[in-house]
């Protein structure tokens, strides 16, 4: 099974700041990396596909990098609305498997 | 609209037996995948169990096999899960997730999720 680790577990920004978000997998996964957005009460939504293509209707400030085992989500200039906990998922071997989660508070 | 809508949750003993539905609409659902996702209250997710479009490919989490077993019938555009031998431990909110592709085994990505169906199992 591929484990997924993310960090940092938690982040406290103001609005406007960037946010930098790290998903790391325990073996080389090539592209099959995608990040998701769950706010509080609500079900995930899909952000990233394929490490760095963005799906449709998302925010331009969301983008995403890597390769292999390290990858990245960033939200340039983080807006109120994007308080919520960031997932990345695997979808390279079965069992799929996603990341412990990263929350992103708005001081 | 394009949607996925589960139901079937509900409050079940130990050792009793749920069965989840999912009804999709605004897309193809015979064209594409579709997986089982939950997560435990303030948890995160874990993939559960995937479909082919077809349904002749099913495929399960170790944590669920023998004791789940996911189907579809693409004349309804309705999944199912039926899950028996219920455990505390698989108390959580279910999604179902329609993937970006056609079988499990070439998963692309989950586009579109539900609101999700709250299973409880407790004494």
């Amino acid at each position: 099974e591929i484990v997924l680790t993310q960090s940092p577990d938690f982040q406290s920004v103001t609005a406007k700041e960037k946010v930098t978000i790290t998903c790391r997998a325990s073996r080389s996964i090539g592209s099959s990396l995608h990040w998701y957005q769950q706010k509080p009460d609500q079900s995930p939504k899909l952000l990233i596909k394929y490490a760095s293509q963005s799906f449709s209707g998302v925010p331009s400030r969301f983008s995403g990098s890597g390769f292999g085992t390290d990858f990245t989500l960033t939200i340039n200039s983080l807006e109120a609305e994007d308080a919520a906990t960031y997932y990345c998922h695997q979808s390279s071997s079965l069992p799929f498997t996603f990341g412990p989660g990263t929350k992103v508070e708005i001081k | 609209e394009v949607q996925l809508l589960e139901s079937g949750g509900g409050l079940v003993q130990p050792g009793g037996s749920l069965r989840l539905s999912c009804a999709a609409s605004g897309f193809t659902f015979s064209s594409y995948a579709v997986n089982w996702v939950r997560q435990a209250p303030g948890k995160g997710l874990e993939w559960v169990s995937g479909i082919s479009d077809g349904g002749g490919g099913t495929f399960y989490a170790d944590s669920v096999k023998g004791r789940f077993t996911i189907s579809r019938d693409n004349s309804k555009n309705t999944l199912y899960l039926q899950m028996n031998s219920l455990r505390v431990d698989d108390t959580a909110v279910y999604y179902c997730a329609k993937d970006g592709g056609a079988t499990v085994t070439t998963s692309k990505y989950f586009d579109l999720w539900g609101r999700g169906t709250l299973v409880t199992v407790s004494p």
